[in-house]
């Protein structure tokens, strides 16, 4: 059964970098096909999409978010990583990473999401 | 990037009614639109994908339709554990993925 888990500080401070990590298990994050996200929700709010990963590395992002973003793999620990730059209020919200199973596919399987305030 | 628009914003509706949920999107994008639940404290659940296809151990009183800019959700006999908000999103032209604001389903 495949899970994935966030993990990262509880709180950020504004202009700040917040770092998550996703932790995948019951399949590789190297798998062919596979792609893995970053998903974010203000709270009370809706979903935006932040950026993927390809299973080979690629990465593609939102164009609101591509200054400030980088997502990156961590293969030996099964892991992805997002930073996000120079964090704002704007930028609180729960955190979620998920899978998509291919190139264009929606998100089948997501992590249960962490909160992350932005607040000095 | 595509625009997705929901209506209504939220629906009330009573157990076993037939509510049908609207997505429209700001331009074609066939069949690649996908709708996810998502209740209170937890995570988005992936309901439909294709349009019409239901995920992985989803009943059957959820069905999809539609496709190119228009498309409904819509429950059959609604159950008190469907309460909750409904979200489309549309893989077809990205990035950006894009989802719609969200359906409130409330009593």
């Amino acid at each position: 059964q495949l899970q994935l888990q966030e993990s990262g500080p509880g709180l950020v401070k504004p202009s700040e970098t917040l770092s998550l990590t996703c932790t995948v298990s019951g399949d590789s994050i190297t798998t062919r096909s596979y792609y893995w996200g970053w998903i974010r929700q203000p709270p009370g709010k809706g979903l935006e999409w932040i950026g993927t990963i390809s299973f080979s590395g690629n990465t593609y992002y939102n164009p609101s978010l591509k200054s400030r973003v980088t997502i990156s793999p961590d293969t030996s620990k099964n892991q992805f990583s997002l930073r996000l730059n120079f964090v704002t209020a704007a930028d609180t919200a729960i955190f979620y990473c998920a899978r998509q199973m291919s190139w264009g596919a929606p998100f089948d399987y997501w992590g249960q999401g962490t909160l992350v305030p932005v607040s000095s | 990037e595509i625009v997705m628009t929901q209506s209504p914003a939220t629906l009330s509706v009573s157990p076993g009614d037939r509510p049908t949920l609207s997505c429209r999107a700001s331009q074609s994008i066939g069949s690649s639109l996908a709708w996810y639940q998502q209740k209170p404290g937890q995570s988005p659940r992936l309901l439909i994908y294709g349009a019409s296809t239901r995920a992985t151990g989803i009943p059957a009183r959820f069905s999809g339709s539609g496709s190119g800019t228009e498309f409904t959700l819509t429950i059959s006999g609604l159950q008190s554990e469907d309460f909750a908000v409904y979200y489309c999103q549309q893989y077809s032209d990205w990035p950006p993925i894009t989802f719609g604001q969200g359906t409130r389903l409330e009593i």
